[in-house]
């Protein structure tokens, strides 16, 4: 099955600077990946995905990356906010036709972010 | 105007009893889910329905027992409660199975098992 790693666990950055999570994911048939925020005591909530036609994308200060030879993707956040400080978590899913089950998410472990005002 | 609820958002029991936490969603979804999120932050599925019908069942221990009475609702019962099923436990949605949608989460509730 699919397996997605995520690095790194925590990354602390001054507020301004620029944040970056990498992901990676074990199945080339993967098409879907999405990264959620969660704040602490609350629920995760999506704040920007991208599907394997595409390699960028971008949502004002955020943006993810997709290499799908080299099986992985990132996160971008510029000009971190104190606000920024949360749990991302990264995720991946297979296609119906490659045995998964449409929908279903395989999480990567998180990363604490830390932006210090 | 709440998307999708959970009830209760806080659980405290002892070992060995039976508990159920309740899922509802009013944004017409056709599926939902139930995550476990453990102590250490991680996210894993461990059911998902559609219209009613059992999709996704993890290797998830028989006490867990998933019930949609209709598409609105996802239920989860557990029974034979141990030390390890302290968790948050979240709800989820998203639009259909025709493809990957977005996925929304409820507030968790958070079980303490004693």
């Amino acid at each position: 099955g699919e397996n997605v790693e995520q690095h790194p666990s925590t990354l602390s950055v001054q507020e301004g600077d620029s944040a970056v999570i990498k992901c990676t994911y074990s199945d080339s048939a993967s098409n879907y990946f999405p990264w959620y925020k969660q704040e602490l005591g609350k629920r995760p909530q999506l704040i920007i995905d991208i599907r394997s036609n595409v390699g960028e994308k971008k949502d004002q200060r955020i943006a993810v990356t997709l290499n799908k030879t080299a099986k992985h993707f990132s996160l971008h956040i510029t000009e971190t906010q104190p606000e920024d400080s949360a749990v991302y978590f990264c995720a991946a899913s297979l296609p119906r036709e490659y045995g998964g089950a449409t929908n279903k998410l395989i999480f990567g472990t998180g990363t604490l972010l830390a932006v210090q005002p | 105007d709440t998307a999708v609820s959970q009830t209760p958002k806080y659980l405290v029991t002892q070992m060995g009893n039976d508990k159920s936490i309740k899922c509802e969603q009013n944004l017409g979804h056709d599926t939902m889910y139930w995550y476990k999120q453990d102590s250490k932050k991680f996210l894993k599925i461990m059911f998902s329905y559609n219209n009613k019908e059992l999709i996704i069942n993890e290797t998830v221990p028989n006490r867990f027992s998933p019930k949609s009475p209709d598409k609105a609702h996802l239920n989860l019962h557990i029974n034979s409660l141990e030390l390890g099923d302290s968790a948050v436990y979240f709800c989820a949605s998203s639009h259909s199975m025709d493809r990957v949608h977005e996925q929304y989460f409820g507030p968790g509730t958070r079980l303490t098992v004693t």
